[in-house]
């Protein structure tokens, strides 16, 4: 069965930095695209960062410049490396895998906390 | 960037009843469409990709159209366990999420 496990996550100060991981598992981790997307307390899923298998990414514009996305086939791993950090970062984070035509296969989520 | 205008914000109906949810793309989106389930403290659930293709294991009273650039997942007959909040995603650029729909029993 397909497996995404997220760790990494925990409370943080405004302008510190996190490094998310997502191990990878049941499927072969260096064919698919992968997504992070976060979701505020309260709110609707917003997609933060895709790369492809072939290792080329997008950001959302909130997340350009601060937040970095990068992957290990040979660990079957997803990272985000988040900087900069402000209080409306404060979400779930969600490793997810891309199936196009809007498929997406989620793991459970880790929590990231930005506040003083 | 492509917004996706989802309707209504809630919805309150009895069981055994029609239920449909729809998303307004603002531009020309094809297939790409895609809608989820979510219950309180899980992760999303997918249930139609493609617009129209039923995922493995989702109960067929769940069905997704298209028509043009609106987008509708109904629910023929409504149970207990369809309560939360449903989503559309649209992946033909980035991806771009609806506002949600919380659908409730009466």
């Amino acid at each position: 069965a397909v497996q995404l496990v997220e760790s990494g996550g925990g409370l943080v100060q405004p302008g510190k930095s996190l490094k998310l991981s997502c191990s990878a598992s049941g499927f072969t981790f260096r064919s698919y695209g992968m997504h992070w997307i976060r979701q505020a307390p309260g709110k609707g899923p917003d997609w933060v960062a895709y790369i492809s298998s072939n290792s080329g990414t997008v950001y959302a514009d909130a997340v350009k410049e601060r937040f970095t996305i990068s992957r290990d086939n040979a660990e079957n791993t997803l990272y985000l490396q988040l900087n900069s950090l402000k209080s409306e970062d404060t979400a779930i984070y969600y490793c997810a895998r891309s199936l196009g035509l809007g498929g997406v296969d989620w793991g459970q989520g880790v929590m990231v906390t930005v506040s003083s | 960037d492509i917004q996706m205008t989802q309707s209504p914000a809630s919805l309150s109906a009895s069981l055994e009843e029609i239920v449909t949810i729809t998303c307004q793309a603002s531009q020309d989106i094809g297939n790409w469409l895609a809608w989820y389930q979510q219950k309180p403290g899980k992760s999303p659930q997918l249930l139609i990709y493609g617009a129209t293709s039923l995922v493995d294991g989702v109960p067929s009273r769940f069905s997704g159209s298209r028509s043009g650039t609106q987008y509708s997942l109904k629910i023929s007959r409504l149970q207990v366990e369809d309560i939360g909040i449903y989503y559309c995603l649209q992946a033909y650029s980035g991806l771009t999420f609806g506002s949600g729909t919380k659908l409730e029993i009466k």
